[in-house]
């Protein structure tokens, strides 16, 4: 079983729409991070969590909110999304600032 | 802009040749470096990496290599393998901005049989 998962693993949607992505861990990890990945970019920080009631703006976070429900589950939502936020989403956790692991990613279009 | 660059986003060799990654940063306070490989439908994993007090770390076919002075730093696979074909990241982190990781916008690497 995978140690980190996401859902869904695709997803199109329509602009203005609220959506939601979800990460869980098995791993027993502290922090827990959301990347973007858009092509020639790398990966961009949006939000991360230290712990349950520490969260964190990435480089990125505009547009986006994110909500730690639990050590294991960290969610990622766009309130209205737009056509410039269509990208791979991955989730990543780490015990400490240990090396991160990183779940499959999400395909997220907006139409 | 980006601290961290891979100014080639593509790489091909042949098998058994040796693959070079390089990758350049801009913040000086950027105190430990990592290499991670991705492969297409899956998340990114951790390859190798090296804190700014070395200048080499050498794991199986892989080293990676810091040039501190001139903000540099490589990554060499030998011999290459058709299995290493993937999206290869740079990324850097320092523990004064609480070990956030900036990555770079990746390589391509193709190991032609």
């Amino acid at each position: 079983d995978a140690d980190v998962t996401q859902t869904p693993r695709n997803r199109i949607t329509k602009t203005g729409k609220r959506i939601m992505l979800e990460c869980s861990q098995t791993k027993g990890h502290d922090r827990m991070y959301w990347y973007r990945q858009d092509p020639g970019l790398g990966l961009q920080l949006i939000y991360y969590s230290f712990d349950v009631k520490d969260i964190n703006k990435g480089e990125i976070s505009d547009g986006y909110s994110v909500s730690r429900q639990a050590q294991a589950k960290f969610s990622l939502s766009l309130e209205s999304a737009i056509p410039n936020q269509t990208a791979l989403y991955f989730c990543a956790t780490s015990k400490g600032a240990g090396e991160q692991f990183f779940g499959p990613g999400t395909r997220l279009t907006v139409l | 802009d980006q601290q961290v660059k891979q100014n080639s986003p593509s790489l091909s060799v042949q098998e058994g040749r040796i693959s070079i990654l390089n990758c350049d940063y801009t913040n000086s306070m950027f105190d430990y470096f990592l290499w991670y490989k991705k492969y297409p439908a899956e998340g990114p994993t951790f390859l190798i990496s090296i804190s700014s007090i070395k200048d080499k770390n050498e794991d199986g076919r892989f080293t990676v290599f810091l040039n501190k002075s001139a903000k540099h730093l490589s990554l060499h696979i030998v011999p290459s393998q058709p299995g290493d074909s993937a999206v290869y990241f740079c990324a850097a982190r320092s523990r004064a901005a609480g070990n956030k990781l900036t990555f770079g916008g990746g390589t391509r690497v193709l190991v032609k049989p």
